[in-house]
């Protein structure tokens, strides 16, 4: 059982470049977020997607778009990446008001 | 190595120590908390949670508090060991929120 799985785990882009972070859980959740943390900092909401074929503004949704692919998968788009997004980008997943499982992060620099 | 946690308050205790560590939050709304354990380089991971019908709940070697009142939570190792060094966070939602809010967190070292 492999829980969230985040693809890719270190990512290196120019500014302006663009790409998507995949997630995937197995856990048959509801729910999915995508959350960034930076140095000395909480994790930040990102996105967020209560069910499949909805998604939500977290506190930092700017520069950043999602797509609820299906109730397994969550993606994390750039289009556009800036230095201010060097970050670790962690997804994870709920069933309800419950725990949350996180994936084990996608670490990217923006030079 | 992670440079995650660079800034956050630290709490140091010795090998065998019982340690607290606290959080406020600021929603009164909000009936579930929970606790995360993260280590260097992974995602966080679950040590307990407590829902706001209860003031107290334990584990295994942890205990969380819970009060209403002046909204804080806190997190009780007991018998503190090397392997519980970490970044440890508090995070805590309501029915109608479907997110987990985070704290900003604590950086708990153990000296042996």
């Amino acid at each position: 059982n492999a829980g969230v799985t985040q693809t890719p785990k270190f990512q290196v882009l120019k500014t302006g470049q663009s790409m998507t972070l995949q997630c995937a859980q197995d856990m048959n959740h509801n729910s999915m977020y995508w959350y960034r943390q930076d140095p000395g900092m909480g994790l930040r909401l990102i996105y967020y997607s209560a069910s499949e074929g909805t998604t939500d503004k977290g506190e930092v949704p700017n520069g950043y778009n999602v797509s609820r692919l299906n109730k397994r998968e969550f993606s994390l788009r750039l289009e556009s990446a800036a230095p201010s997004q060097t970050s670790v980008y962690f997804c994870a997943s709920r069933g309800g008001n419950t725990e949350a499982f996180f994936g084990q992060g996608t670490r990217l620099t923006v030079v | 190595g992670e440079s995650v946690g660079l800034h956050l308050p630290t709490l140091s205790v010795q090998e065998g120590d019982n340690s607290i560590i606290n959080c406020a939050y600021s929603n009164s709304a909000s009936d579930y908390f929970i606790w995360y354990k993260q280590e260097s380089g992974k995602g966080p991971q679950f040590i307990i949670d407590i829902r706001s019908n209860m003031d107290k709940r334990q584990g295994q070697r942890v205990t969380v508090l819970l009060n209403k009142t002046v909204k804080h939570l806190s997190l009780q190792i007991a018998a503190t060991q090397p392997g519980d060094s970490a970044v440890y966070f508090c995070a805590e939602s309501d029915t109608g929120r479907r997110a987990l809010t985070f704290g900003s967190g604590t950086r708990l070292q153990v000296q042996p």
